[in-house]
């Protein structure tokens, strides 16, 4: 069974900090995906990256980073220079994939670190 | 409208009530799901459909009835609910073709009480 784990429940930070959202996931699934979404107090998860399994590159954009590690089976998501408007919910993913790389459409969650940042 | 759209937004129902959640795409997918969010528990699957067809309902009791027109709008009829059901009810879709990388697109969620 897949599952996936966001030990930090809340982090707090104030504004300019660096912060790191830890992910760590269980599959035995050779190619799978993994996702981040936010989820700002309205409600919408907001899709923020897709990670192919056999695609370990580390990804920037803008003030957001995604380090990949399948050899600890974590993909780790760090903000820089955090502002106000990063407060949300942060949900880390794993999707199974069948053998000719199809998604079952099937997204397990992690619990959501609630991250705060305070200006 | 764009992406994904759910109505109400909010919804109080007592346990005799019949209400019906709405979900509309306007992404041109063809796959969309509901999934339920609850303070004590991660985001739950509930349903997915794939080209209108039902492909998935992840042990969901039957007070809970989904129908999908067409790929484009989603519903959930509630009925007989009780208090433990009250949640964030989440759409979303996808594009789902053989060897292609997707990504679920979520609506805002209806919020939902039942007294």
């Amino acid at each position: 069974a897949q599952k996936v784990t966001q030990a930090q429940t809340e982090i707090s930070v104030v504004e300019k900090e660096d912060v790191t959202l830890d992910c760590v996931y269980e599959t035995r699934d050779t190619t799978y995906y993994l996702f981040w979404y936010k989820q700002p107090p309205s409600g919408e998860l907001v899709f923020l990256i897709r990670r192919n399994s056999f695609d370990e590159q580390n990804e920037i954009s803008g003030r957001y980073s995604w380090n990949f590690q399948k050899s600890t089976s974590s993909f780790n998501f760090t903000i820089t220079a955090s502002q106000v408007v990063d407060s949300a919910v942060y949900f880390c993913a794993l999707s199974e994939v069948n053998a000719g790389g199809t998604s079952y459409g099937k997204l397990t969650f992690g619990q959501g670190t609630i991250l705060t940042v305070h200006p | 409208e764009t992406g994904v759209t759910q109505t109400p937004r909010h919804l109080v129902m007592g346990m005799t009530n019949k209400k019906s959640l709405k979900c509309e795409q306007h992404l041109g997918h063809n796959a969309m799901y509901w999934y339920k969010q609850s303070a004590k528990k991660p985001l739950e699957l509930m349903f997915v459909y794939n080209f209108k067809e039902q492909t998935e309902n992840n042990s969901v009791p039957s007070r809970f009835s989904p129908e999908c027109p067409n790929s484009s709008h989603l519903f959930l009829h509630l009925h007989t609910l009780q208090p433990e059901d009250s949640a964030l009810y989440l759409c979303a879709s996808s594009q789902r073709l053989a060897g292609l990388q997707e990504t679920q697109y979520f609506g805002p969620g209806t919020r939902l009480l039942v007294l």
